[in-house]
């Protein structure tokens, strides 16, 4: 059955700074894997999607992941936060359906 | 092009009452998604709808919840009777194409349940 993890429920940054969120998945097959964001008050949004074709996946407002099989990882990163990054980002597998993280809180400070 | 819109925004009510959530989905997507998405965690799916048809209802509570998609457009979302744990944000999303993860989501109705 698929599953996803993502290891920080917050994470604090220092506005200008780079933005690690960490995901690990579990899977039967190659799955699909998307990270979404949901600012305060608003519907989610996705951020991008890998679905086996570059390891590398750049996403909207200059977010990107890596997928690495061997860790069965798709962490998101940004080289440098804004305080619009600030809101709740999820990491979603998919084989049939979506399955969402518990999501990660992305504070950023001025 | 308009969004996914979703009706009421806020809802409280007592358990044992009932109550009812509307989403209109982008014009033209067939796919229609409800979520459950309770206080820190992820969104669970409840309902998958394909047109007016139902693709996966695997996760709806049927003694409870019901959803209906009439002539495959817009949806509601009924709980009768609501239970304490029923308290969360129920979001609707749809898309294009079905299989594509690629959903877009409506700002979700917040039930509270007392």
């Amino acid at each position: 059955a698929q599953s996803v993890t993502q290891l920080d429920s917050h994470v604090s940054v220092s506005e200008g700074t780079p933005v690690l969120l960490r995901c690990n998945y579990s899977s039967s097959y190659s799955p699909s894997l998307f990270w979404y964001v949901q600012h305060p008050n608003k519907g989610l949004q996705l951020l991008l999607k890998y679905t086996s074709a570059a390891t590398l996946v750049k996403g909207i407002n200059g977010f990107e992941a890596e997928f690495k099989k061997s860790e069965t990882s798709f962490h998101l990163t940004k080289p440098s936060a804004h305080m619009s990054d600030a809101a709740e980002y999820f990491c979603v597998v998919s084989e049939a359906k979506l399955v969402f993280g518990a999501g990660t809180i992305l504070r950023v400070k001025s | 092009e308009a969004g996914v819109a979703q009706s009421p925004r806020y809802k409280i009510i007592e358990k044992r009452q009932s109550v009812a959530f509307w989403c209109n989905p982008i014009s033209g997507h067939a796919t229609l998604y409800w979520y459950q998405q309770i206080l820190g965690q992820g969104p669970k799916l409840l309902i998958q709808f394909q047109n007016n048809g139902v693709v996966d209802d695997s996760q709806l509570p049927k003694d409870r919840f019901s959803a209906e998609r009439l002539k495959g457009v817009d949806s509601t979302l009924k709980i009768q009777p609501a239970k304490l744990e029923d308290s969360a944000v129920y979001l609707c999303a749809s898309s294009l194409f079905e299989g594509t993860g690629e959903l877009f989501f409506g700002e979700g109705s917040r039930l509270t349940v007392l």
